[in-house]
């Protein structure tokens, strides 16, 4: 079981808005930064946004983050067909001393 | 532009072993603004924090691993590795290398970029 939590999965189609959420607790998320990472099928995960809300170059201004207490979202807007991969959340625990991982969010594009 | 290029054996037999090595180019691993990371990810499941290293040794472990988990650093050959000690099928996973961000003397050990193209490590006799 994760130390943070993210649903198994979501959709949307072409063009919609998606969120997918990351819930913690007050020792990860709600005082630590939140990241984000999207992986491809078959290839290595790919920082999507760090320190909460910040877009390492080369990301879409699609891709969105936002945190608030103990939970964080990730939005994606103008969903398109390569958006279609998995996503998820990560944070550093104070009481773990250690980084957790949410369980990971598989995004379906229809 | 930093590139990280994991190695070692693909099938280790259980109860022995793990050990990878994670070759760093295009930067110094000596570098004060990167801290070096190791995450897995068992087939068709998540990512799992293994640990992490300064190039000054000093290191942090899954609490979950740390009784069987040990990271070191070799600055001479720009390199870290991960020993997984007495391993079972549970270990079977992809492991990552991955560096961390450190900026102002802060470093933001969740901020994994860049990753290594991971390499599958299967346990079985």
């Amino acid at each position: 079981q994760s130390a943070l939590t993210q649903s198994p999965s979501t959709s949307g189609t072409p063009g919609q808005r998606v969120t997918i959420s990351c819930s913690g607790s007050s020792s990860n998320i709600g005082s630590n930064y939140v990241y984000w990472y999207q992986q491809l099928p078959g290839t290595a995960p790919k920082l999507l946004i760090y320190t909460n809300n910040q877009r390492p170059s080369g990301v879409p201004d699609r891709f969105s983050g936002s945190k608030s207490g103990t939970s964080a979202s990730l939005a994606i807007s103008g969903l398109r067909s390569e958006d279609e991969a998995d996503y998820y959340c990560a944070a550093w625990d104070d009481s773990l001393s250690g980084v957790v991982f949410g369980g990971g969010t598989k995004l379906t594009v229809l | 532009q930093l590139q990280l290029q994991e190695s070692g054996p693909g099938l280790v037999k259980p109860s022995e072993t793990l050990s990878l090595t994670c070759t760093v180019s295009g930067g110094s691993i000596s570098s004060t603004s990167y801290y070096w990371g190791w995450i897995r990810q068992p087939p068709g499941k998540g990512l799992e924090w293994i640990g992490t290293i300064y190039y000054s040794g000093r290191t942090y472990y899954n609490p979950s691993l740390k009784s069987r988990v040990t990271i070191s650093v070799d600055t001479s050959k720009n390199q870290f590795s991960l020993k997984l000690s007495s391993v079972t099928a549970a270990d079977t996973a992809v492991y990552y290398c991955a560096g961390s961000h450190c900026s102002g003397g802060i470093c933001y050990i969740g901020w994994f970029e860049p990753w290594g193209q991971g390499t599958l490590v299967t346990v079985s006799s």
